[in-house]
């Protein structure tokens, strides 16, 4: 088992441009979210997918937008990056989706929009 | 709406030491579940322990013990005999149970340990 796989890593955007995070799972979890982490300010929940096909906001969804095809993966999409989205960027899942469970993180990317 | 506090912000400690890091929540829910995450350098979360509302004894795992107090809505985490290794950013975290949509974790702003020799 991989677990939480998040690519790429690192990314550096200009202002305007947009890109994907990637986000898969393998242990057939049905919940699967993603948070940023800014300095000084925990993680917070952007977007969050309880089975495929059924999406809904965070806390911070502005300027994001998510898809739930398939039960692995589950991306992230920048439309228009702005500078505000600079941030560390983590994928989770979970067996269940009513918050009973443990989530698992994957590694995080890291985002650099200048 | 839930909330998590951990006011230290930074914490300073030499090896051997023992080191209490504080959690407090807010809820007004009944049924809920408390979390602790470790973020070492290398930046990746991980899980150390998950204790629901229900449950509050307290728990041990090796150096490590959390202190569970429903009366004052503290779920606060202990290190014993620190070494290096455990020098990282540790997150408390809350989620309440599916109530009609999915719940979601609220984590606290993180309490930097850093161990030193």
């Amino acid at each position: 088992n991989a677990g939480v796989t998040q690519t790429p890593k690192f990314q550096v955007l200009k202002t305007g441009q947009s890109m994907t995070l990637q986000c898969a799972q393998d242990m057939n979890h049905e919940y699967m979210s993603w948070y940023r982490q800014d300095p000084g300010m925990g993680l917070r929940l952007i977007h969050y997918s309880v089975g495929a096909g059924i999406t809904d906001q965070g806390e911070v969804p502005n300027g994001y937008n998510v898809s739930r095809s398939t039960t692995e993966d589950f991306p992230l999409r920048l439309l228009s990056a702005a500078p505000s989205q600079t941030s560390v960027y983590f994928c989770a899942s979970s067996t269940g989706t009513g918050g009973t469970d443990t989530q698992y993180f994957g590694p995080g990317t890291r985002l650099t929009v200048l | 709406a839930q909330k998590v506090t951990q006011a230290q912000t930074e914490i300073s400690v030499v090896e051997k030491e023992d080191v209490t890091l504080d959690c407090v929540y807010e809820t007004r829910d009944t049924t809920y579940y408390l979390f602790w995450y470790k973020q070492p350098p290398s930046g990746e979360l991980v899980f150390l322990i998950r204790r629901n509302s229900f449950d509050e004894q307290n728990e041990i795992s090796g150096r490590y013990s959390w202190n569970f107090q429903k009366s004052t809505s503290s779920f606060n985490f202990t290190i014993t005999a620190s070494q290096v290794v455990d020098s990282a950013v540790y997150f408390c975290a809350l989620s309440e149970p599916f109530t009609g949509t999915a719940s979601k974790l609220t984590f606290g702003t993180g309490t930097r340990l850093q161990v030193t020799l």
